[in-house]
């Protein structure tokens, strides 16, 4: 199975501030990664497919980059209701596997 | 809008099995090219894809859990469902179903539903 090993597991940043989540692949994955936010009590929020394609209804301020094994999320200026868990998904081979996510919070 | 609703029992014991139904409103379970999953969310945030049944009925599990999953549908009433046999305190998670295309990010999930392994 692939690995999909997110970094840092916990953040804290204030209100404006550039953020920067990674997720690394234990084996190249192409382009086939997926972001995902996700706040207490609601189901999964798809932010990014193909690892860099903003999902419609999505604020501009995240984008995402990469391919092969290392990718990245960024939230150009972090706002309030930005606060959950972000976790990653690769799709390039069976069995579909996840990061084990990063928690941002507001400092 | 494509909706989907997790069901489940709460509690189940140890080496019976688990049973969660998804329902989905807002699209066919049955409409190309569409696979409709089981995933589950561990405390710690773990996320494991469990398998998926498809818009034609194929069916494909993680190897995993091969030997103890089964993943059904009801097409007249639009759902799926999810059983886990021989159930222990290991398999208490959050279960969410979640729609995709073949091998594809997931684009619609339920909320999921809490089971807990205890006696």
């Amino acid at each position: 199975d692939i690995q999909m090993t997110q970094s840092p597991s916990f953040l804290s940043a204030s209100v404006g501030d550039r953020v920067t989540l990674s997720c690394k692949a234990s084996q190249n994955i192409n382009k086939y990664l997926a972001w995902y936010q996700q706040k207490l009590g609601e189901a999964p929020k798809l932010l990014i497919y193909n690892a860099n394609s903003l999902q419609t209804g999505i604020p501009s301020r995240f984008s995402g980059s990469g391919s092969g094994t290392d990718f990245t999320l960024t939230i150009s200026s972090l706002q309030p209701e930005d606060v959950a868990t972000y976790f990653c998904l690769q799709h390039n081979s069976w069995p579909l596997t996840f990061g084990s996510g990063t928690k941002l919070e507001i400092k | 809008q494509v909706n989907l609703q997790e069901s489940g029992p709460g509690i189940v014991k140890p080496s019976q099995p688990l049973s969660v139904t998804c329902s989905v409103t807002g699209y066919s379970i049955t409409t190309s090219y569409y696979y409709w999953n089981w995933i589950r969310k561990f405390s710690g945030n773990k996320l494991e894809w469990m398998g998926y049944i498809s818009y034609d009925s194929s069916i494909y599990y993680n190897p995993s859990l091969k030997s103890r999953i089964s993943i059904t549908r009801d097409t007249s009433k639009n759902q799926f469902f999810l059983q886990l046999n021989t159930v222990t305190t290991e398999d208490t998670a959050v279960y969410y179903c979640a729609r995709n295309a073949y091998r594809d990010y997931f684009d619609y999930w339920g909320q999921g539903v809490m089971v807990t392994g205890s006696s």
